[in-house]
């Protein structure tokens, strides 16, 4: 399996509430992507990020933001949670070949399970 | 829009079959990745085919790519219970961004 954690696994909260799901890989790679899954269904990006201080939208809409200061850490902030937040965020990385940037694999965490009630 | 389709939505199959997956997509892409993910967790990636090529293996799995019908299939020889697990292909979205796009993904069941 690869070096990217995700905290919390798992989060309950009310609606209203400030959180950041956090997202960090120690295997030095240029981008990072955010990933909203509803239960058996399909990934849908919501953010994504070349590198240090590059960070773009994906193409769901979302009410989170992101931030890359580190090369390691992405975490994604929901400025107040409602109900239709709740979901599993997955955090992903790969490298930057260059060339052929789709020639590598994404990592991925094992996901924040986010209920909001 | 959604890029990559996986055929059929769900599979139920008894241990020792073989297990086959179809993915279609929709644009030209570079190469495609298909990948695993258990219940309740991160995907890991399986296999990637270059658009080039038409065929690869990796152990018990064995991927297909036909660019003239957009189309690649999964082949699972010999299940096991433990390859249980939804199966997601993956591909660039052909608009010059670096962003995977994922199919609606395959539920594999394996019954022992």
């Amino acid at each position: 399996e690869a070096d990217i954690y995700q905290t919390p696994r798992y989060l309950v909260i009310g609606t209203g509430k400030k959180i950041t799901l956090e997202c960090s890989q120690t295997m030095g790679h240029d981008k990072m992507y955010w990933y909203q899954q509803d239960p058996g269904m399909e990934l849908h990006l919501i953010h994504y990020s070349y590198g240090v201080n590059s960070t773009e939208k994906g193409d769901l809409s979302s009410e989170s933001t992101v931030s890359r200061i580190r090369t390691e850490h992405f975490p994604l902030t929901l400025e107040s949670a409602r109900p239709s937040h709740t979901s599993q965020y997955l955090c992903a990385s790969s490298v930057f070949l260059g060339a052929d940037p789709f020639e590598t694999p994404l990592h991925f965490g094992n996901g924040t399970r986010l209920t909001v009630t | 829009s959604q890029q990559g389709e996986e055929d059929p939505q769900a599979l139920s199959i008894q241990e020792g079959e073989n297990a086959t997956m179809n993915c279609s997509y929709k644009t030209s892409i570079n190469n495609l990745q298909w990948y695993r993910q258990n219940s309740g967790r991160g995907l890991v990636h399986l296999i990637l085919i270059r658009s080039n090529e038409r065929e690869k293996h990796s152990g018990r799995l064995r991927v297909t790519l036909d660019t003239s019908k957009k189309s690649s299939s999964l082949l699972i020889t010999a299940s096991r219970a433990a390859d249980t697990a939804s199966y997601f292909c993956a591909t660039d979205d052909d608009s010059g961004t670096y962003k995977y796009i994922f199919g609606t993904g395959t539920r594999l069941k394996v019954l022992a």
